[in-house]
């Protein structure tokens, strides 16, 4: 079946304007996580789902980044207000139910803010 | 932030080589997994191996674990130009639903 996929695949920003981000997971899979990974870097936890809810937020580095997860489906992921160190690859991936195991990595969106 | 050191940074070796990247972490775990990343771009996993494993093979990958040490290896034999990019492991910590990644070890394996 498909794998995940992520859009846009890349997007161009002036400071200040607000992007969505959006996600759909491999079909079954109950977890969705959200990461960035600055240029370079490792890969940053920002928050994951289980179904619809986010039991886990502690990621998110401030007040302008939010996500929602709507009919245990497709993610979006908001960042308001963006500034220059925004700017990054945002990966999602899903995993099947709640096990931390093996995830399934989208491409990502690669996110420029000028 | 991030959980895992790897080490090293860049490792550049001829094809038909074996390549050797090392990852340690700081608190206990459930299990350690290694993925590989081309481009910048999405992460495929590789291979997962939990806290009651010391080693375990996949195809041409083997991984060890030393949960004593808290370190790990990812051994790549007779490496091949198509294993160029980027090697992460990432470890799952008891009560945390994310995974917690290193820093990546770039790999170029030269024709």
């Amino acid at each position: 079946g498909a794998g995940v996929s992520q859009s846009p695949s890349n997007k161009v920003t002036e400071k200040g304007k607000d992007v969505e981000l959006r996600c759909d997971p491999i079909s079954g899979h109950t977890a969705l996580y959200w990461y960035r990974q600055s240029l370079g870097q490792g890969l940053e936890f920002l928050i994951y789902f289980q179904g619809n809810s986010a039991p886990d937020k502690s990621g998110l580095p401030s007040d302008r980044f939010s996500a929602e997860r709507t009919g245990g489906s497709v993610s979006t992921l908001t960042i308001q207000r963006t500034q220059q160190e925004d700017s990054a690859v945002y990966l999602c991936a899903s995993s099947y139910r709640d096990r931390v195991d093996e995830q399934y990595f989208g491409p990502g969106t690669r996110l420029t803010v000028t | 932030s991030q959980q895992g050191e790897e080490d090293p940074q860049a490792l550049s070796i001829q094809e038909g080589e074996n390549a050797t990247m090392n990852c340690s972490y700081k608190t206990s775990i459930n299990n350690l997994q290694w993925y590989r990343q081309n481009s910048g771009r999405g992460l495929v996993h590789l291979i997962l191996i939990r806290s009651n494993e010391r080693e375990k093979h996949s195809g041409r990958l083997r991984v060890t674990l030393d949960t004593s040490k808290k370190s790990s290896s990812l051994l790549i034999t007779a490496s091949r130009a198509a294993d160029t990019a980027s090697y992460f492991c990432a470890t799952a910590r008891t009560g945390a639903n994310n995974l917690f990644f290193g820093t990546g070890t770039r790999l170029t394996v030269i024709p």
